[in-house]
């Protein structure tokens, strides 16, 4: 079974500019959340979903940050526009039925 | 508010010693999910384990075994005989009941086991 895709891997823009994550999930998981680690905590989650509807974004810096999943399959994580303390590791992760997450490789972003 | 504590910041052993990682974890909800999860340096989690909160039976997995202990609310992670393989950072993380199911992680311990 395919895990949880993630891209691009590595991302390095300057702050301001704009950046998009992609995350495809384990197939059949209608559960689908975006993270944040920052370097030496431990990963904070920005945003769930239920197929494609918004469960918890309670934690997402709204005035920058987006988030859709389209059609509860594919999603992406937008940054518009990026800051120096955004530099992190964005990580995807997927559950069938609010089980256990499982996660993809993340990307890493730096901002200059 | 849920929080999760993992007190060993760093630890470093040498192979084939055991070695137990310290989770404590505070949560009002009478439901809830404690989990281990693996970063290896190539940065991906690994999910290990997930227990809740109503079975407090040991669970043991090759040389993996956890010690969940609702009394004092810890969530206990020992590896015996540790490999270099091993070496990674360990995350203990709490969800809740309901709805959300949303992941509390701690800090994160580093454990370095050499040859």
């Amino acid at each position: 079974e395919a895990g949880v895709a993630q891209s691009p891997r590595y991302k390095i823009i300057e702050k301001r500019q704009s950046v998009a994550f992609w995350c495809n999930p384990i197939s059949g998981h209608a559960t689908l959340y975006w993270y944040q680690q920052i370097l030496g905590q431990g990963p904070k989650l920005l945003i769930q979903f239920q197929n494609n509807g918004v469960v918890d974004d309670s934690q997402l810096p709204k005035d920058r940050f987006s988030a859709e999943r389209l059609k509860g399959v594919d999603s992406t994580l937008k940054i518009q526009p990026a800051k120096l303390e955004d530099s992190a590791v964005y990580l995807c992760a997927s559950s069938p039925n609010l089980g256990a997450q499982y996660f993809g490789p993340g990307t890493r972003l730096l901002v200059l | 508010a849920q929080k999760v504590t993992q007190a060993q910041t760093e630890i470093s052993v040498v192979e084939k010693e055991d070695v137990t990682l310290d989770c404590v974890y505070e949560t009002r909800d009478t439901t809830y999910y404690l989990f281990w999860y693996k970063q290896p340096p190539s940065g991906e989690l690994v999910f290990l384990i997930r227990r809740n909160s109503f079975d407090e039976q040991n669970e043991i997995s090759g040389r993996y075994s956890w010690n969940f202990q609702k009394s004092t609310s810890s969530f206990n992670f020992t590896i015996t005989a540790s490999q270099v393989v091993d070496s990674a950072v360990y995350f203990c993380a709490l969800s809740g009941g309901g709805s959300n199911y949303k992941l509390t992680f701690g800090k994160g311990t580093l454990l370095t086991v050499n040859p």
